[in-house]
């Protein structure tokens, strides 16, 4: 079994519309991260979460929330969805020891807003 | 927006993929693939301290002074070709910055 997983897999929702994306991991990691991918502009941090009681902001987290509700699960809400929202989003993983931060990466949700 | 950057190879020859990084105290960088319809996982790592580093096909260069970072992948396969991430650990936000990835194309 993977050991990040996200659902769904692929999302077409319409504007105004409230979605969630759900993260689980097996790894036992306490860091875990939501990106969004878009052609040209890499990877963008939205929200990250260190343990279960901290959320922060990364560059883009406007019109976006997350909730930590276990060590295991971190999921994205998008509370009205907007068609520049339409992207693919990963959630990751890490256990970061010193400076070295390797990240382990979910399959990604191809979200599509109407 | 713009597509990412794509660079093309035949099969056996030897690929190199460049990045330029943003902050030149950056601890450690990275090389993460990302093949079609999957997540991105990590494909090497060098510490800020060396020039280069050798793993197996791959090799990492470094260059601080120009904040230049480059993959070298030997004997090029079709199974190489994805797109490629560099990132970078920059000390006090402990978490990782992406580069906007290069298309790695390798033709038979």
């Amino acid at each position: 079994d993977a050991d990040v997983t996200q659902t769904p897999r692929n999302r077409i929702t319409k504007t105004g519309k409230r979605i969630m994306l759900e993260c689980s991991q097996t790894k036992g990691h306490d860091r875990m991260y939501w990106y969004r991918q878009d052609p040209g502009l890499g990877l963008r941090l939205i929200y990250y979460s260190f343990d279960v009681k901290d959320i922060n902001k990364g560059e883009i987290s406007d019109g976006y929330s997350v909730s930590r509700q276990a060590q295991a699960k971190f999921s994205l809400s998008l509370e009205s969805a907007i068609p520049n929202q339409t992207a693919l989003y990963f959630c990751a993983t890490s256990d970061q020891t010193g400076g070295y931060n390797e990240q382990f990466f979910g399959p990604g949700t191809r979200l599509t807003v109407l | 927006g713009e597509d990412v950057e794509q660079s093309l190879f035949r099969e056996g020859d030897s690929s190199v993929i460049n990045c330029t990084y943003t902050d030149s105290s950056s601890t450690y960088l990275y090389w993460y693939k990302q093949e079609p319809g999957a997540g991105l996982q990590l494909l090497t790592y060098i510490f800020s301290n060396m020039d280069m580093k050798q793993d197996q096909r791959l090799t990492v260069l470094l260059n601080k002074k120009d904040k230049h970072l480059s993959l070298r992948i030997a004997d090029t396969q079709t199974g190489d070709s994805a797109i490629y991430f560099c990132a970078e650990s920059i000390p006090g936000f402990q978490k990782l910055v992406f580069g906007t990835g290069t298309r790695l194309l390798v033709s038979p």
